[in-house]
């Protein structure tokens, strides 16, 4: 059973635009929550995290947003550039059962930002 | 810092063989993840250790995988036999301390079993 889930496999954009990429969760146990970006054969990528106390964190051009009431978040880039043309992975961090803190990834974005 | 090195970066194996992944750590880190990518279930956490001692590996999905971490710069990933739906991309990430900001992902290793 997927914890967090990223419904859109896909997202394309404009440059300058913004990029949206949405997130859900259903385990109310997380306590914090990342954004990951991947380019093709690398390995995935810190980029923005947020703590489940807080409702945004802001980095450059990158901001996510958390609803935990709606256990939504949000990464939002403004304004996107071709080189964020990615896969963003959302993920989670949750302190589970005997003691084992783990991050559980949805299944990715796939960002394409066109010139 | 060379980051985590993982080799091979692609390994083609034929059903029924026995393979290994291997990872080495950034130096100092004390936590050591392997992770599995697919396109059914994204980013799937198999196991990891602390300190070279394993944590959980509640995620390795049958008796065929194996993981060691027999010193704090190495651990090997094995699977024995293989089979064709174990193909994927397989991560190793390491940390300083367990906090999540800290992961550092190797390059992978893409894994195919024919």
């Amino acid at each position: 059973d997927q914890q967090v889930k990223q419904n859109s496999p896909s997202l394309s954009v404009q440059e300058g635009r913004i990029s949206i990429l949405n997130c859900d969760y259903t385990n109310s146990m997380f306590d914090y929550f990342l954004w990951y970006k991947k380019y093709p054969a690398e390995g995935p990528t810190f980029l923005i995290s947020i703590s489940s106390i807080k409702d945004k964190n802001e980095d450059g051009r990158f901001t996510v947003f958390l609803n935990k009431s709606a256990k939504h978040l949000s990464l939002h880039i403004v304004p996107s550039q071709p080189g964020d043309s990615a896969v963003y992975f959302c993920a989670a961090s949750a302190l589970f059962q005997g003691g084992s803190e783990k991050l559980v990834f949805g299944k990715g974005t796939k960002l394409t930002v066109n010139p | 810092d060379a980051g985590v090195i993982q080799s091979p970066r692609h390994e083609v194996t034929e059903m029924g063989q026995e393979v290994t992944l291997r990872c080495k750590p950034i130096s100092g880190h004390d936590y050591l993840f392997w992770y599995r990518q697919t396109m059914m279930r994204g980013l799937e956490l198999l196991i990891y250790f602390n300190n070279n001692v394993p944590i959980d590996d509640s995620g390795m999905p049958e008796d065929r995988f194996s993981a060691k971490m027999p010193n704090a710069s190495f651990s090997t990933l094995k699977i024995q036999p293989s089979e064709p739906r174990d193909s994927a991309v397989y991560f190793c990430a390491s940390s300083l301390g367990s906090g999540a900001r800290g992961y550092t992902f190797g390059s992978g290793t893409r894994l195919t079993v024919v």
